[in-house]
This record gives structure tokens, sequence and C-alpha cells, in this order.
């Protein structure tokens, strides 16, 4: 089965700096790969997701870039801010699977003002 | 619209008892997957449920059990309780209708404790 790989478990980085989230799977038929953050005590939401057929996308500060030759995928954060302190995770699908996702086992990240 | 609403929010059990987790998803849609969330492991898939068919199953035993009724709304059961099976229990909805997988809308989770 999938799994999913996610370095580093803990981030942190002084508010304006930027912050990367590395992510590998080992699959080669997944191709989709969605972004999940969760703030202390709430519930993960989709903050940003990716399928194979393009290697990058941005939605403001953030974005993911994907290189599946090398099964990996990584998110950028630009101009950090105290908000963005969260654990962030990554997953991958076959995307055929339904709600089936392998997440990787999150990141902290803190933002220090 | 209201959210994935998952009930209860917390629940503390012993050992060997049993469990039924529930959740409501979003209207209109009609998948349900459940994920175990623990400390250090991340989310870890348990099943999915589309018109009230099983469409996905992950690698827990089969004390871990759920179902979905014609109304989209899910249940999950955990049987013989082990101190293991402490954590939180999220439940998300999607619209997924052909099986491609899209944005999961997850609740806020059900937390149990196993004393």
């Amino acid at each position: 089965g999938e799994n999913v790989e996610q370095h580093p478990s803990t981030l942190s980085v002084q508010e304006g700096d930027s912050a990367v989230i590395k992510c590998t799977y080992s699959d080669s038929a997944s191709n989709y790969f969605p972004w999940y953050k969760q703030e202390l005590g709430k519930r993960p939401q989709l903050i940003i997701d990716i399928r194979s057929n393009v290697g990058e996308k941005k939605d403001q500060r953030i974005a993911v870039t994907l290189n599946k030759t090398a099964k990996h995928f990584s998110l950028h954060i630009t101009e950090t801010q105290p908000e963005d302190s969260a654990v962030y995770f990554c997953a991958a699908s076959s995307g055929t699977s339904g709600s089936r996702l392998t997440f990787g086992e999150g990141t902290q990240l803190t933002v220090n003002p | 619209k209201a959210g994935v609403t998952q009930t209860p929010r917390y629940l503390i059990k012993t050992r060997g008892q049993q469990v039924t987790l529930s959740c409501s998803p979003i209207s209109g849609h009609r998948s349900v997957s459940w994920y175990q969330q623990t400390p250090g492991q991340g989310l870890q898939f348990l099943f999915e449920y589309f018109s009230e068919t099983q469409r996905n199953k992950g690698n827990f035993p089969g004390r871990f059990s759920g179902r979905q009724f014609s109304n989209s709304r899910s249940e999950m059961n955990v049987s013989t309780l082990e101190l293991g099976d402490s954590a939180l229990y999220l439940c998300a909805s999607s619209l997924s209708a052909s099986g491609n997988t899209g944005e999961l809308f997850f609740g806020e989770g059900s937390r149990l404790t196993v004393l």
C-alpha cells in the first residue's frame, strides 16, 4: 500500500520568513496530493491540493510543487504569519480511491512574532 | 450550510466495552469516511461508505466496523475496546460521487479515552 513520509516533524520560523515542508510517497499510481492544516483543537481543513497533471500550484502565499519522477511534493508558505502556526499534513491517493487518503505524520509549524 | 457533525464529542470507556460514534455529513454529500488520529501517527484511514456501501477499508482489525444509512449519516462501532484505541476519531464527508478523490470536510471529531 501507499506510504507517505513527511519532514520535518517540527519547524520554527520567524514571522515573515518562508517555510517549506516536504513529503515523499511510495505508490507510483498516486495522482492526488492534498495538504491539510489543523489548528490546535480544531478539525483538519484543506488548504491546497495538486493533481499529477500539473507540477506547481499557487494560492496567494501558499504553493505546492510536485515531482512525480522523484515521488515527492512540497508545501511552500511565504511571508509567514503567526496565524500560520498549526500542524500541516500532506496526503496522497490514487485519485480514484474515493476518500481514502494516506497521510504523512504531520509537521508542527510555529511562527514566532 | 451546516458542516459535518459528530457525536459524542468526548467519551470515556473501559477496556472490553464497545462504543458507537455517529457522523452527519454535509447535506448532499454521499461519501463518509472515518479516520483515527493519534499523537505521532497522523491520520489513519478506517473505512469509507458511499450510498450505504463500504467502498474502501483500511488496515484495522475487525473490531472496527461501520455502516451508513439511507440519509448518508454514518456510524462506526468499536467492540472489545483496548487501551490503544484511545484516539480522536474523525469523520469526513465529500462529494466524491465517481470515486475520484476530492476535498474532505472533517468534523470536530469524537475523542475516545479507554481506561
